[in-house]
């Protein structure tokens, strides 16, 4: 079974330009997060969406959007990067959101870098 | 903000030496996952810790909860290269979603 896949793996764009990031869930997970992960740092939550619905939101501006498709993939978007946006977006996927101790499983990530 | 603390940051040791590696907070969690993560992947789920004092065993791996919900630690015995990696400890969050706060991340590297 496949599991959780993202494109691009990796990308560049320049400051102001705006990104789009895609995920398509493990087979049979409904739940879809999204994380930042700044070198040298942990990931840092910014959305989840469950059956299309936003469940959770992170600290992260206006700028920074997502949504969920009928067949559970879901797309970030970044507008008007600022250099401070370059990381590695991770996507993770789960059953169901909420419990307590429900596995995430992860992508290999989006790698960013704003120039 | 639920912050986690992480210590040490980065950690080089000989093949077959332990180790041991803290999380710790101000906040109580309801859950307490760790997690490890390889250069061009994704973090991948070791264990999830859910009671106070809980221990968890996974082969050379050992996990403790603090009794009140605010730590944990990880004990690696007789590390291998291939225990190489960044370690991250990550706390439930709210109720209802999968927000996990994930803690600043322990890079080990084992010499062979």
């Amino acid at each position: 079974d496949a599991g959780v896949t993202q494109s691009p793996t990796h990308l560049i764009k320049t400051r102001g330009q705006h990104v789009t990031l895609r995920c398509s869930p493990i087979s049979g997970h409904k739940s879809v997060s999204w994380y930042q992960q700044v070198l040298g740092q942990g990931p840092q939550f910014i959305f989840q969406y469950y059956e299309k619905e936003e469940r959770g939101r992170g600290n992260f501006p206006d700028r920074f959007s997502a949504r969920q498709f009928p067949n559970y993939s879901s797309e970030l978007n970044v507008n008007a990067l600022l250099l401070g946006d370059s990381a590695l977006y991770l996507c993770a996927s789960t059953k169901t959101p909420g419990h307590l101790t429900g596995e995430l499983f992860f992508g290999e990530g989006s790698r960013l870098t704003v120039l | 903000t639920q912050l986690l603390e992480q210590s040490p940051q980065f950690l080089s040791i000989q093949e077959g030496e332990n180790l041991t590696v803290y999380c710790n907070s101000s906040s109580v969690f309801s859950s307490l996952q760790w997690y490890r993560q390889e250069p061009g992947e994704g973090p991948v789920l070791l264990v999830t810790v859910v009671t106070g004092g809980e221990v968890k065993k996974l082969k050379r791996l050992t996990f403790q909860f603090g009794d009140a919900r605010k730590d944990s630690s990880l004990h690696i015995t007789a590390a291998q290269p291939g225990d190489t990696g960044l370690y991250l400890c990550a706390g439930g969050g709210q109720t209802g979603a999968n927000n996990l706060f994930f803690g600043t991340g322990t890079r080990l590297t084992v010499i062979p």
